[in-house]
């Protein structure tokens, strides 16, 4: 699971997209947020390309699925609120046998002034 | 409620000592319990997974166990190494097994391993 970018310093209000891409046709993709003393909490998933749903944290973020590979995640108007460390996560299967082992992408380190 | 508590919250061993993390949870239906290991700065990897039916899971020098009458689980290091050093998180799966909110993470424990 590949995300980009890294590191990323941003004002309140900016617009800003992280990208997320995995090659191992996995059909689920999820968008993480880890904070201090919070452990990490969900913003969004997907279940498959076209699909997406809300998470326990949704509020400020925006994603699509238009393909198996991609899930990206944006910030419509960024806010000191979203300093976070973000992390995209993959996993095989859905409906049927499905272990529940996500494969995480390195994460991207937001921090909004 | 669905929760995961962990702890200790925070952990610092002696390089070469062993430790044992604890995992309780409320998570109802349950399906399966993992463990991840999270290096810093890195995103987590998965150590090892736990199903209703298995009590002990090894995966070298970390060992598993749960009991699902009293919804606990234990990760046991043994003989701690440097690259122990990470924060271990257990995320509690509900039935039915999909994706989502189907997950429920704990808020992880911190290790510290020093020479």
């Amino acid at each position: 699971v590949t995300q980009n970018p890294r590191y990323l310093i941003t004002v309140t209000g900016k617009k800003l997209t992280v990208t997320c891409s995995q090659n191992m046709n996995h059909e689920y993709m999820s968008w993480y947020r880890q904070d201090p003393g919070m452990g990490l909490r969900l913003i969004h998933y997907s279940v498959g390309a076209g699909i997406t749903d809300q998470g326990e944290v949704p509020n400020g973020y925006n994603v699509s699925r238009s393909t198996t590979e991609d899930f990206p995640l944006r910030l419509l108007s960024a806010a000191p609120s979203q300093t976070s460390v973000y992390f995209c996560a993959s996993s095989q299967g859905l409906a049927g046998v499905w272990t529940g082992e996500l494969f995480f992408g390195e994460g991207s380190r937001l921090t909004v002034l | 409620k669905n929760q995961v508590e962990q702890s200790p919250q925070s952990l610092i061993i002696l390089e070469g000592k062993n430790c044992t993390l604890q995992c309780n949870y409320t998570v109802s239906p349950f399906s399966n319990l993992r463990w991840y290991k999270q290096d810093t700065g890195r995103g987590p990897v998965s150590l090892t997974i736990m199903t209703f039916s298995e009590n002990t899971k090894s995966n070298g020098r970390y060992t598993a166990t749960l009991d699902a009458d009293t919804k606990q689980s234990s990760l046991h290091i043994t003989a701690s190494q440097l690259s122990d050093s990470a924060s271990y998180i257990c995320v509690v799966s509900r039935q039915p097994n999909q994706a989502g909110t189907a997950l429920i993470f704990g808020k992880g424990t911190t290790l510290s391993v020093s020479s």
